[in-house]
């Protein structure tokens, strides 16, 4: 069956731009978490949903981020006002109830502020 | 706070070869650990897990045993393949219904024939 999937797999903005990332989870999968991947760097974990709220958003960096998850199954992470330290590849994952149920990853979004 | 911590890479063996991939961690109470593993041009996936102390997750060939006294976790297989060259990351969920893992910074295995 279909994976997790993001769109893009690239992007490319201007410093002090607006983005969004879109992520698609696996049908029925009532968790889904978002994490930004620096170069080098392990995965760091950003926000969780389960359902259609936001269960713990503390790994949000500052207040430029933001993510919705409005019916329970697509997600979107925004940014806004861009910074050359956004740089990186954004990670979104879902599983089937949260917990310790595997988490199923999405390849990623590759975002370069320039 | 909760941390992980692994080897630095990349780890280049030959075909065949024993593997060790050390994973060390910090954290308050029990948590559960995983060995995540992302092939080239694919996302992480699972590897294997443990969720208690003297645990053994397996998985592929793979070994890895919770080890609470050392806070350990480090991933083990016996005749490495070509195939498995990848980034292994260790991570940890802690026990506090805290849902987020915490990763290390991961390891590149590269198996030469």
């Amino acid at each position: 069956g279909a994976g997790v999937s993001q769109t893009p797999s690239n992007k490319v903005t201007e410093k002090g731009k607006y983005v969004e990332l879109r992520c698609d989870p696996i049908s029925g999968h009532t968790a889904l978490y978002w994490y930004r991947q620096s170069l080098g760097q392990g995965p760091e974990f950003l926000i969780y949903f389960q359902g259609t709220g936001a269960a713990d958003d503390s790994g949000l960096p500052n207040d430029r981020f933001f993510a919705v998850r409005p019916e329970g199954s697509v997600s979107t992470l925004k940014i806004q006002r861009t910074e050359r330290g956004d740089s990186a590849v954004y990670l979104c994952a879902s599983s089937s109830t949260g917990g310790d149920s595997p988490l199923h990853f999405g390849n990623g979004t590759r975002l370069t502020v320039t | 706070g909760n941390s992980v911590t692994q080897m630095e890479g990349p780890v280049t063996l030959s075909e065949e070869a024993f593997l060790t991939i050390n994973c060390t961690y910090t954290a308050t109470g029990y948590p559960s650990l995983f060995w995540y593993v992302q092939y080239p041009g694919e996302g992480l996936q699972l590897l294997l897990k443990a969720t208690k102390a003297d645990d053994k997750g397996s998985n592929k060939g793979f070994e890895a045993t919770y080890r609470k006294e050392t806070t350990s976790f480090h991933l083990e297989k016996g005749s490495v393949q070509v195939s498995d060259s990848a980034v292994y990351f260790c991570a940890l969920s802690p026990d506090t219904g805290r849902r987020a893992l915490t990763f290390g910074s991961g390891t590149r295995l590269q198996v030469q024939p």
